[in-house]
């Protein structure tokens, strides 16, 4: 069973507004990722981290910036959101060995920005 | 350039029948491709992967056949049941670095009581 947690599920904030979006997981995974979701559309990874203090751009740019200080949390944060924001993001975390590529993605938030 | 294409956006099976999803890809230097399974409001989950040296892995109800030579996987489900109405998205990886996952767009798949 895959425990990676995503707070807040849901999220509708005004444009200008700083926001944070918190991504946790209790397997111990060394790499974390941050997709971006928009309906019918496939999962585009925004950021990645290998592990503590390691943080890349993804495929798809992004004006959000992430951090990971512990292991387990790797929070999302845009410092002015606007409505082009808007979308679902999905967070996910894997081991980083191994021959499988299994990530582990959490519930999702869904961002609107009005 | 969309490098993992799933060309049909929707599909509709009766129960206890086989539901067939199909994805194709251009980068012939994926070597891992993996389906995951997607109910609203929850996050993808995984469901079945497939190495390139081989052309089949099964679990359970659920098989994966590649054929790398037209650069086409497909996932079988057979018997269909309700509970595998969802959206299906095919990903295809590189091995080494930092495990990069290219996902398609997705299949709805509705099955029908």
């Amino acid at each position: 069973e895959a425990d990676i947690y995503q707070t807040p599920r849901y999220l509708v904030i005004g444009t200008g507004k700083k926001i944070t979006l918190e991504c946790s997981q209790t397997m111990g995974h060394d790499k974390m990722y941050w997709y971006q979701q928009d309906p019918g559309m496939e999962l585009h990874l925004i950021h990645y981290s290998y592990g503590v203090n390691s943080t890349e751009k993804g495929d798809l740019s992004s004006e959000s910036t992430v951090s990971r200080i512990r292991t387990e949390h790797f929070p999302l944060t845009l410092e002015s959101a606007r409505p082009s924001h808007t979308s679902q993001y999905l967070c996910a975390s894997s081991e980083i060995s191994g021959g499988a590529y299994e990530q582990y993605f959490g519930p999702g938030t869904r961002l609107t920005v009005t | 350039d969309q490098q993992v294409k799933q060309n049909s956006p929707s599909l509709s099976v009766q129960e206890g029948r086989i539901s067939i999803l199909n994805c194709d890809y251009t980068n012939s230097m994926f070597d891992y491709f993996l389906w995951y399974k997607k109910y609203p409001a929850e996050g993808p989950t995984f469901l079945i992967s497939i190495s390139s040296i081989k052309d089949k892995n099964e679990d359970g109800r659920f098989t994966v056949f590649l054929n790398k030579s037209a650069k086409h996987l497909s996932l079988h489900i057979v018997p269909s049941q309700p509970g595998d109405s969802a959206v299906y998205f095919c990903a295809a990886s590189l091995s080494g670095g930092y495990q990069k996952v290219t996902f398609g767009t997705g299949t709805k798949l509705q099955v029908i009581p």
